[in-house]
């Protein structure tokens, strides 16, 4: 079977720094996704990650660790229009999407 | 610019009445995805065209069909709504690297179904 986890809520602070984890458990695993949603919208695609580390893209960051089966997505100098939904998506035959985390930006 | 066109953005039906929910795109892909989302939960995949390859889901009710006559276009096709499938629809579409599920999807902007 197949379980990602997230935590559904998280709150910050407007120019701070938040980390939102994602912990997996898959039967094959070939990357691990990030997708941002802003309320009624698409998915729009953030970061790739295949092999461990992190890659660094702007003010996002997104980490893996394969033999953990964990991943963190960084959000620096947060903005208000952060406030959106972060979906981890495991990358098998198919993508396999957490439920993801409702992150909240407030001035 | 390139992208993934849903019709309409909103649809409205009723219990047991027919809908075609449409997706289109301009990248060129070859897979096309449908996807049912419901309020705070994850996509959930119903099925995917590679080219003209159909692969449904082993959980998709046969509710649900899809049609894809040519590269540009997709259907999703529910027979006879429930309440239960009001969702949010989802349609993505990749372009296969020969790397099989690390090929990024786009989404499309998504087809609010309300069931009366």
């Amino acid at each position: 079977g197949q379980n990602i986890d997230q935590p559904t809520e998280m709150t910050a602070t407007e120019g701070a720094i938040v980390q939102i984890n994602c912990t997996y458990q898959t039967s094959g695993f070939n990357g691990l996704f990030w997708y941002q949603q802003h309320a009624g919208e698409a998915p729009t695609f953030l970061s790739y990650n295949v092999l461990d580390g992190l890659e660094e893209k702007g003010r996002f960051s997104s980490f893996l660790s394969r033999s953990k089966g964990y991943s963190y997505l960084l959000l620096k100098e947060l903005q208000m229009k952060d406030s959106a939904s972060y979906l981890c998506a495991v990358s098998r035959d198919k993508l396999i999407f957490g439920t993801g985390t409702r992150l909240q930006v407030f001035p | 610019d390139a992208m993934v066109i849903q019709n309409p953005r909103y649809q409205v039906t009723q219990f047991g009445k027919p809908v075609t929910l449409s997706c289109s795109q301009t990248l060129n892909h070859n897979v096309m995805y449908w996807y049912q989302q419901k309020s705070s939960q994850a996509p959930k995949l119903l099925f995917h065209y590679y080219d003209k390859d159909f692969n449904n889901e082993a959980d998709t009710p046969d509710n649900f069909q899809s049609r894809r006559p040519n590269t540009s276009f997709c259907f999703l096709d529910i027979r006879s709504p429930g309440l239960g499938d009001a969702a949010m629809y989802l349609c993505a579409t990749s372009k296969t690297s020969g790397r099989p599920g690390a090929d990024t999807q786009y989404f499309g902007p998504g087809t609010r179904l309300t069931v009366l």
